[in-house]
């Protein structure tokens, strides 16, 4: 297992345009997160998803963003009609999930990081 | 008021010192408690999860403190590798609520 994988890791878009990211998470992880940070912020909450069931959105998310997990495995968030206020890094995060001790240790991947020109 | 609230910092602290940080938390049913580290354009990475009873790793020492709810983290005797940001991590209301991120605390440690 190679832990969290997200591609691409860099996308440079023009305004008005879609782009969509990937995330592979660790095989037996149940849980599956999605985050966006900005320079000098911490991670901010976009969704998150237990198995293929997404059980919150953030409010602070516009209609041009969904995020799927069709399968319970690999999870895509898409942005449409991008705007520069979309350019960040993208965190894709794992986590066991459950009752068990542990469950909500979350492991990261390398992020996709925006740029909307 | 904020979910989970940090000093932004920079904590700028000589090699060797000690520093301390807190983080609030704003709603009182939280069942999880983490810290993690993140470096300069890296992911974040956890460092300790926090335990009612507090926890210690080494040179880190981890507090909770519910009925003020706040948790705090101690780094002992500062190295340089050490410089880097802390965020605070809470998980919601219920154990599988959303897990949320502090903004982080900016730590340089000076030689």
């Amino acid at each position: 297992d190679t832990g969290v994988s997200q591609n691409p890791r860099h996308k440079i878009t023009k305004r008005g345009q879609n782009v969509t990211f990937r995330c592979d998470p660790i095989s037996e992880h149940n849980r599956l997160y999605w985050y966006r940070q900005t320079l000098g912020q911490g991670p901010e909450f976009l969704t998150y998803f237990q198995n293929e069931a997404q059980l919150e959105k953030s409010r602070l998310l516009s209609d041009r963003f969904s995020a799927e997990r069709p399968k319970g495995s690999f999870s895509t968030l898409e942005i449409q009609r991008t705007e520069q206020g979309d350019s960040a890094m993208y965190l894709c995060a794992s986590s066991l999930g459950g009752g068990a001790a542990g469950a909500n240790v979350l492991t990261f991947g390398a992020g996709s990081r925006l740029t909307v020109l | 008021r904020k979910e989970v609230e940090q000093d932004p910092g920079p904590f700028n602290v000589p090699e060797g010192a000690t520093v301390a940080f807190n983080c609030t938390y704003s709603n009182s049913a939280s069942q999880s408690f983490f810290w993690y580290r993140q470096d300069c354009r890296k992911e974040p990475k956890l460092l300790m999860s926090v335990y009612s009873s507090g926890n210690e790793d080494g040179r880190f020492t981890a507090q909770l403190n519910r009925a003020s709810q706040y948790i705090s983290l101690l780094i002992r005797d500062s190295k340089l590798s050490d410089s880097a940001t802390y965020l605070c991590v809470v998980n919601g209301k219920n154990r599988d609520d959303k897990i949320i991120f502090g903004k982080g605390t900016r730590l340089h440690i000076l030689p």
